[in-house]
C-alpha cells in the first residue's frame, strides 16, 4: 500500500517569495507522483506530474517539483507566488500498474499574502 | 475539448433521503473512478468501474451503491443520508491502462445532508 504526507497543513507565504510545499511518500513498489491544486468551490486541477524519466518535473503556472528517490520525497516548488496561487495543493501517488486509485495527502493550504 | 461533467453542482438532502450523482466521462473513456471529500479533508477513494464492471473498491459504505452503463457514463446512488456523507464527490476519467498517466477529474458534485 501506499502513503503521502504532506508535512504542512498550512503555508502563509508573501506575495512575490519563493515557495514549497513538502510532500513524502511511502511505497514497497515503484509510484507515480502527484500534485494537483484546488481552488476554493473547484474541483481538482493537475498542476504536474511524475512517471519517469527527468527527476526535475515542471508544471502549470511557474511549478516544478523534484522526484528524491532516497529521501522518498516530491515537493513543490515556485520561485515567486502570486495572489492567485492561494489554494490547496495536494500530493498523490499510485503504483505503476497504471488503474489503481490515487492515493492523496491531506493537502497544504497556501496563502498568498499581498 | 470535452472534459468530465458531473451533475448535479450542487445538491441538498435531508437525513435518511436518497440522492443519485452522475459522471459523464471523457469521450472514449472506459474507467471512472469515485472519490470522496469531506469538509477539509483530502479525498477518499470510493470506487471504480471499466467497462461496466467494478473494477476497485474503496471505502464505500453500504448505503452507496454505483454502476456504469453502456455509454461509460457512472451513477452514485446514496441512500438513508446521514449528516456525515456532506462532502465534495468527484469523478475521474481515464482509459483503462493510463488510468493515472492520464486521469481527469470533473468539478465535482457538492452534497449538503441537513
Amino acid at each position: 500500500a501506499q502513503s503521502v504526507t504532506q508535512l504542512d497543513s498550512q503555508v502563509p507565504v508573501f506575495e512575490e517569495a519563493p515557495v514549497e510545499l513538502r510532500c513524502n511518500y511511502s511505497s514497497s513498489v515503484s509510484v507515480y507522483l502527484f500534485w494537483y491544486v484546488q481552488y476554493p468551490n473547484q474541483g481538482l486541477q493537475l498542476l504536474l506530474k511524475y512517471l519517469s524519466g527527468s527527476t526535475l518535473v515542471k508544471g502549470i503556472n511557474g511549478f516544478e517539483a523534484e522526484f528524491n528517490k532516497s529521501q522518498t520525497s516530491f515537493h513543490l516548488r515556485k520561485p515567486s507566488v502570486h495572489i492567485s496561487d492561494t489554494a490547496e495543493y495536494f500530493c498523490a501517488v499510485s503504483p505503476l500498474s497504471g488503474n489503481t486509485p490515487l492515493v492523496f495527502g491531506k493537502g497544504t493550504r497556501l496563502s498568498v499574502i499581498a | 475539448a470535452a472534459g468530465v461533467i458531473q451533475s448535479p453542482r450542487h445538491l441538498i438532502k435531508e437525513k435518511r433521503e436518497t440522492a443519485t450523482l452522475k459522471c459523464y466521462p471523457i469521450p472514449r473513456h472506459d474507467t471512472v473512478y469515485w472519490y470522496q471529500q469531506g469538509p477539509g479533508q483530502d479525498p477518499q477513494f470510493l470506487i471504480s468501474f471499466y467497462e461496466k464492471m467494478q473494477s476497485d473498491k474503496g471505502s464505500i459504505p453500504d448505503r452507496f451503491s454505483a454502476q456504469q452503463f453502456s455509454d461509460y457514463h457512472s451513477e452514485l446512488n446514496m441512500s438513508s443520508l446521514e449528516l456525515g456523507d456532506s462532502a465534495l464527490y468527484f469523478c475521474a476519467s481515464s482509459l483503462w491502462g493510463q488510468a493515472n498517466e492520464k486521469l481527469f477529474f470533473g468539478s465535482g458534485t457538492q452534497l449538503s445532508v441537513l
